[in-house]
């Protein structure tokens, strides 16, 4: 089984509409983020969670919201969905950072998101 | 400023020769990891290699290497024996001790190995 898990997987809606991403994991991590993938811009950072309590914006959060519901689960929001926000979208995990350690970041298999 | 940039778009190699893979950094943090993460046309991101910024040895792993010139603030990925399995994009990030674990990524270049 997946250590790290978002739903949808893909999914198409129109411009307005409330969206919801979701993502868990097994692995244990308190860590847990949210990026965009765009052709050519690589990955950018929507939010990022340390642990239930701290949740901080990332350099695209505008037009984005998130919960921390359990160590678990980790999720997106679009309130209002707007077409420039057509993207895949990555859920991803990582350890505590230690000063000598790697903790590289698990991610999940993406969702692909299409507004109209 | 960019903080990671990867100045090749595309590349071309031929099955069995060796890539390199160009990423250079911009970061003012002492304490700083640098990850290469592949993304099959599948769209999955794989770990690939990891350099800390103290390391003293670049890394290795497997067919992946990094050379790591820190003067520079270059961490190119090497991958030898290139298979047709390795067609994919590969993205250079960065992790800076003083961002907590958040990673930075470069725009990636896109692989693709001939037979």
């Amino acid at each position: 089984d997946a250590d790290v898990t978002q739903t949808p997987r893909n999914r198409i809606t129109k411009t307005g509409k409330r969206i919801m991403l979701e993502c868990s994991q097994t692995k244990g991590h308190d860590r847990m983020y949210w990026y965009r993938q765009d052709p050519g811009l690589g990955l950018r950072l929507i939010y990022y969670s340390f642990d239930v309590k701290d949740i901080n914006k990332g350099e695209i959060s505008d037009g984005y919201s998130v919960s921390r519901q359990a160590q678990a689960k980790f999720s997106l929001s679009l309130e209002s969905a707007i077409p420039n926000q057509t993207a895949l979208y990555f859920c991803a995990t990582s350890d505590l950072q230690g000063a000598s350690s790697y903790n590289e970041q698990f991610f999940g298999p993406g969702t692909r998101l299409t507004v109209l | 400023a960019q903080k990671i940039t990867q100045t090749q778009p595309g590349m071309f190699v031929q099955e069995k020769e060796a890539v390199t893979l160009d990423c250079t950094y911009d970061t003012s943090d002492p304490s700083y990891g640098l990850f290469w993460y592949k993304q099959p046309s599948s769209g999955e991101m794989i770990f690939l290699i990891y350099q800390g910024s103290y390391d003293q040895q670049n890394a290795t792993e497997g067919r992946y290497s990094l050379n790591f010139q820190k003067a520079r603030k270059s961490a190119n990925l090497v991958i030898s024996a290139s298979q047709l399995g390795d067609s994919a994009m590969y993205f250079c990030a960065m992790r800076e001790f003083n961002s907590g674990s958040r990673l930075t990524f470069g725009e990636g270049t896109q692989l693709t190995v001939n037979p």
